[in-house]
């Protein structure tokens, strides 16, 4: 499996201001995805992030709020924007390898305050 | 888009029983088929998988079942010990497609010693 370094692990965070969490790989993928995991629910797909493209958002969220940079096939950043308490969640990274699956960071725990 | 309901939410069992948890999916473009394993605290781990080419699949005391007419897969782990207690998610994505998870609601399984 990848291993897929995620930072930071965990930040508390003032009410209008931005976090950007960084994933990093050990290997070269075309696709990363970004999800958010709110306390005690399961995994939303933010968007999914091609190297030399815009990153495709999912229903819900849009670029303003979470822009996602794709510099290179093995790294990804996320920022949450001007965030409120209601965005205090885990943030994961995931890498999928076609025909062996889909591969997790630990996931940057967010708290807005 | 994609639907995945899982069921049951919670699940609680003795030592040594099996455990089943079932989902079903809405698109049948959807070919490839993930369980993963969620710590407290930690990141979704895979532990199995299945694609729309085969039926069953199965690793020690965990196997899988897919049934493509009905839409719906299973999660079975045989011989549950306390180690396995854990939330569980099942997702589905359209593999050479969009690859994109879209995950089940998660199912706490709790293992009683």
């Amino acid at each position: 499996s990848a291993v897929i370094s995620q930072k930071p692990s965990r930040d508390i965070c003032q009410r209008g201001t931005s976090l950007t969490i960084q994933c990093q790989v050990d290997s070269q993928v075309t696709m990363m995805f970004w999800y958010r995991q709110q306390p005690g629910q399961s995994l939303t797909l933010i968007a999914t992030a091609n190297q030399g493209s815009e990153a495709t958002y999912e229903s819900g969220f849009v670029i303003d709020k979470f822009p996602i940079s794709r510099p290179n096939l093995t790294f990804s950043t996320l920022t949450v924007s001007n965030m409120s308490p209601e965005d205090s969640s885990i943030y994961l990274c995931s890498v999928e390898y076609s025909g062996i699956g889909a591969f997790f960071g630990q996931g940057t725990r967010l708290t807005v305050v | 888009g994609e639907n995945v309901e899982q069921h049951p939410s919670t699940l609680s069992v003795q030592e040594g029983d099996s455990a089943v948890i079932k989902c079903t999916y809405s698109d049948s473009a959807s070919n490839y088929f993930p369980w993963y394993k969620q710590e407290l605290g930690k990141r979704p781990q895979l532990i199995i998988d299945i694609r729309s080419n085969v039926g069953e699949k199965k690793d020690q005391r965990i196997a899988v079942t897919l049934n493509k007419t009905a839409k719906h897969f299973s999660l079975h782990i045989t011989e549950t010990q306390p180690e396995d207690s854990a939330v569980y998610f099942c997702a589905a994505s359209f593999e050479g497609g969009s690859e994109k998870l879209v995950f089940g609601k998660g199912t706490k399984l709790t293992v009683n010693p």
